[in-house]
């Protein structure tokens, strides 16, 4: 069953402004992973945290996870218009490899 | 590497044809799987396999079959093609719980 829902869905933005996409799930987790589908492509993986942590940042992307309230946000700082994308959450149960997408956000970056 | 190869890249078929939409890895991952991903729907899990010769069931995973002969291939059935089954077809595949590498995708219409 469907498990991430990432809110809101569509989020439009001038560059150099931050992003934030939130996402809830229902179940325990193993781990959260955050994947970026540009136009036409596959998805790309992004951050992977994992239950036991809380947050994580790889260059101008952060993420947090609250498994009390099960939850987790993607922060893109001083956004580009190349972060123009959809971007999804997927939780990953523990013991397996399965994945259960969120519906994704669509991002734009406005130059 | 070649990551995960997906082929053909765009198919349309009349219904009740059937096609075999081609995956292969050179990762050695031992987990595969394939989703499709319809509008507004994020991506749901078909049918996955955790090694040569064992395969399960996803979500959705009627009208579709898959078989794992070797590591490196994971092929999905289509045995009569339907409407419903117009969408695009991602393949990923991982290890160990870490990130799953995905395909550009397969994209399937049928008249």
């Amino acid at each position: 069953s469907q498990q991430g829902e990432e809110d809101p869905q569509a989020l439009s933005i001038q560059e150099g402004e931050n992003a934030t996409m939130n996402c809830s799930y229902k179940t325990s987790i193993n781990n959260l992973q955050w994947y970026r589908q540009n136009s036409g492509r596959g998805l790309v993986h992004l951050i992977l945290i994992r239950s036991n942590e809380r947050e994580k940042h790889s260059g101008r992307l952060r993420v947090t996870l609250d498994t009390s309230k099960k939850s987790s946000s993607l922060l893109i700082t001083a956004s580009r218009a190349a972060d123009t994308a959809s971007y999804f959450c997927a939780t990953n149960k523990r013991g397996n490899n399965r994945l259960a997408f969120g519906k994704g956000n669509q991002v734009v970056v406005i130059p | 590497n070649a990551g995960v190869t997906q082929t053909p890249k765009f198919q349309v078929l009349k219904t009740g044809q059937s096609m075999t939409l081609q995956c292969a890895q050179d990762m050695n991952h031992e987990y595969m799987s394939w989703y499709r991903q319809d509008p507004g729907m994020g991506l749901r899990l078909i049918h996955y396999s955790v090694g040569a010769g064992i395969t399960d069931q996803g979500e959705v995973p009627n009208g579709y079959n898959v078989s794992r002969s070797t590591t490196e291939d994971f092929p999905l059935r289509l045995l009569s093609a339907a409407p419903s089954q117009t969408s695009v077809y991602f393949c990923a595949s991982t290890t160990s719980n870490q990130p799953q590498h995905f395909g550009d995708g397969t994209r399937l219409s049928i008249l």
